[in-house]
């Protein structure tokens, strides 16, 4: 069955420093995003992706970070220099946006997820 | 503040009996409504979609949706140890004029299924 897949499952960084999560999503989806969950926290949203531009981002989705599709398959998330309250469970997301009957069909499905531990 | 609420319980039933989990919901222009089940340390994963008033089954699980109340509500059946989890009410206000917009999550309902 497809999947979402994110790498790495954990990371590691210093403050100050810039990571850069990957996700691949499910091939024949059109939308893509990006949402985080600190620890006992809700899921919350960052940005979503679609025809190449971003289409919309949360007001936590600063000038700290930014998203690419740098080429047919992957999708990552940047961000340039990272605070301790960014620690957190990534989790990337795709769906595949078509109408069914008078809806459109958004269910999205979530990769497993990196853990980001600032230190 | 859009928001979605749910009791963070946790909600304790037996092994075989009905779970019932519940969902509100302040952005009456929501569309579409999901359950996803989360175990520890783990990501989202989807249940049930729901997108019209009344009852959606698939398997042991029913969602309802009651837009006028602004409620949707899980129901799971015969309910097993493996249910055990915290599950996850979200909405999306996307339209076919509109696309998909974002998911809004509540803070989820932890469900435990003793044996």
């Amino acid at each position: 069955e497809p999947e979402v897949t994110q790498t790495p499952s954990h990371q590691v960084t210093q403050m100050g420093q810039e990571v850069i999560l990957r996700c691949v999503p499910i091939s024949n989806h059109l939308y893509f995003y990006w949402y985080r969950q600190i620890l006992g926290q809700k899921v919350e949203f960052l940005v979503s992706f679609y025809n190449n531009e971003i289409s919309e981002k949360s007001e936590i989705f600063d000038d700290q970070f930014s998203v690419e599709r740098p080429d047919g398959s992957n999708f990552t998330l940047k961000i340039r220099s990272t605070k301790l309250e960014d620690s957190a469970m990534y989790f990337c997301a795709s769906s595949v946006g078509h109408v069914i009957q008078d809806h459109m069909n958004t269910e999205a499905f979530f990769g497993q997820g990196t853990r980001l531990t600032v230190v | 503040q859009k928001e979605v609420e749910q009791n963070s319980g946790p909600l304790s039933v037996p092994e075989g009996a009905i779970a019932s989990l519940n969902c509100t919901y302040s952005d009456r222009g929501s569309q579409s409504f999901f359950w996803y089940r989360q175990y520890s340390g783990k990501s989202p994963e989807l249940i049930m979609s729901i997108y019209s008033n009344g009852d959606k089954e698939d398997g042991r699980f029913t969602a309802q949706l009651n837009k006028a109340s602004q409620y949707v509500s899980l129901l799971i059946r015969d309910s097993q140890p493996s249910d055990s989890a915290t599950y996850l009410c979200a909405s999306e206000r996307g339209a076919l004029n509109t696309g998909f917009q974002k998911l809004v999550f509540g803070t989820g309902t932890r469900l435990l299924v003793s044996p």
